[in-house]
């Protein structure tokens, strides 16, 4: 099975702050790399597909990186409504469905 | 625009089984790739399993088999997620979620999310 490890586990920031989440991939995966938003008491939502592709609705301060084994999700400008988790999830090799451990972003 | 709409919250004494529903409108459950993930208290999200098309059939997260069982009434358009044996540590949210595998594999509709909570 493919393991998905993100970095880091929780990160504190600041209204308008760049913040930079990281998920590395145990063999290569491509681009067949998706990231979660959860808030609590809420299901997840999706943010970014295709590794680098963002998902209709979701604002543009939110992108994707990377290939291979190598991932990052960044926010450019922290807002309000982004605290929240977030989580990476693979979809190269299927089955299992396999997903990062998640990040808390924190004010 | 697919829809999922889950039963309710459920407890349940270690060793019963449980047994959630969802509801799909929008689309035909035939049309769909419905799988199970859960998040327990201060974890990450968690897999269970659900039907792949590639294999035409209802595979199983590892940790799971045994344990589950996942089942569609398509005169319905509801799919079934049933977990036995359970144990404290089965508490969690559950979701029911579309996969489309024709596009990255995505998890791009989600039921509500169904707490099962196990307790004596």
């Amino acid at each position: 099975d493919i393991q998905m490890t993100q970095s880091p586990s929780s990160l504190s920031a600041s209204v308008g702050d760049r913040v930079t989440i990281t998920c590395r991939a145990s063999e290569s995966i491509t681009t067949y790399l998706n990231w979660y938003q959860q808030k609590p008491g809420k299901a997840p939502h999706l943010l970014i597909y295709g590794a680098t592709r963002l998902q209709s609705g979701v604002p543009s301060r939110f992108s994707g990186d990377g290939g291979g084994t190598d991932f990052t999700l960044t926010i450019s400008s922290l807002q309000p409504e982004d605290f929240a988790t977030y989580y990476c999830q693979q979809s190269y090799i299927t089955p299992p469905i396999t997903f990062g451990q998640g990040t808390r972003l924190d004010i | 625009q697919v829809q999922l709409v889950q039963s309710g919250a459920e407890v349940k004494k270690p060793g019963a089984s449980v047994k959630v529903s969802c509801q799909v409108s929008g689309y035909t459950l035939t049309e769909l790739s419905i799988h199970w993930v859960r998040r327990a208290p201060g974890k990450g999200l968690e897999w269970l399993g659900g039907f792949h098309p590639e294999d035409g059939e209802t595979i199983y997260a590892q940790k799971f088999q045994g344990r589950v069982t996942m089942t569609e009434d398509t005169s319905t358009d509801t799919a079934y997620m049933e977990l036995g044996s359970l144990r404290s540590d089965d508490t969690a949210v559950y979701y029911c979620v579309h996969i489309d595998f024709d596009d990255y594999g995505t998890l791009d509709s989600w039921g509500q999310g169904t707490l099962v909570t196990v307790s004596s």
